[in-house]
């Protein structure tokens, strides 16, 4: 399997913009979750998802974020408008057994915003 | 609101030195603690513990959970340069999925 799958790697963006971020989970998994990661806060769970509907998204900063799991093999956070202040990197995991805790991440979105 | 809290947040020593890395949780209807290592990118599961006094092993890395203090230490014996990394503590509780992750201790293992 190749792991969780993440797109962009990088981005490079003004204030403003819209930024868009993909994953895809690893086959089979039922739970997805998306991180935000900074060297103030470390990881902080944004929100996340089991058979594709969201369970708690009490993480989502405000309203400029948004994010959906159309399907079981792909999910999407948006920001919009962008701000400096959300740059991060951005990381999407996936586990199968939801009594472990076992996540599995993919190598992250790192997003800059000038 | 649940917390993790990890100490030290960073740490180097010389290779061959023994190190303990210590994370402390306050979660409501606690269920598991799991230790994380990041390298350069994502976070690889280490260890996941559950029960008290009973310590994980794998080669080089222990680590065991005390329920009635709150807490879990990660022992990293004979460390080797392979080793420096950030070391995440997580915490779980009963009633959903959702990991609440510590900052990280940064190990640093100098040659």
């Amino acid at each position: 399997d190749a792991g969780v799958i993440q797109s962009p790697r990088h981005e490079v963006t003004e204030m403003g913009q819209e930024v868009t971020l993909r994953c895809k989970p690893i086959s089979g998994h039922n739970s997805l979750f998306w991180y935000r990661q900074t060297m103030m806060r470390g990881l902080e769970l944004l929100i996340y998802f089991n058979n594709n509907v969201p369970i708690d998204d009490s993480g989502m900063p405000e309203d400029r974020f948004s994010a959906k799991m159309p399907n079981a093999s792909f999910s999407t956070l948006k920001i919009q408008p962008s701000e400096p202040r959300d740059s991060a990197v951005y990381f999407c995991a996936s586990s199968l057994n939801r009594n472990t805790g076992e996540l599995f991440f993919g190598e992250g979105s790192r997003l800059t915003v000038l | 609101e649940d917390k993790v809290v990890q100490s030290p947040l960073s740490l180097v020593v010389h290779e061959g030195d023994t190190v303990t890395l210590n994370c402390s949780y306050e979660v409501t209807n606690f269920r598991s603690l799991l230790w994380y290592k990041q390298e350069k990118k994502a976070p690889t599961f280490l260890f996941m513990l559950t029960s008290s006094g009973i310590e994980k092993k794998s080669g080089r890395l222990s680590s065991i959970l005390d329920k009635k203090e709150l807490f879990s230490i990660l022992n990293i014996t004979a460390t080797q340069t392979g080793d420096s990394a950030i070391y995440l503590c997580a915490a779980t509780n009963f009633g959903n999925e959702k990991l609440t992750f510590g900052t990280g201790t940064r190990l640093t293992i100098i040659p």
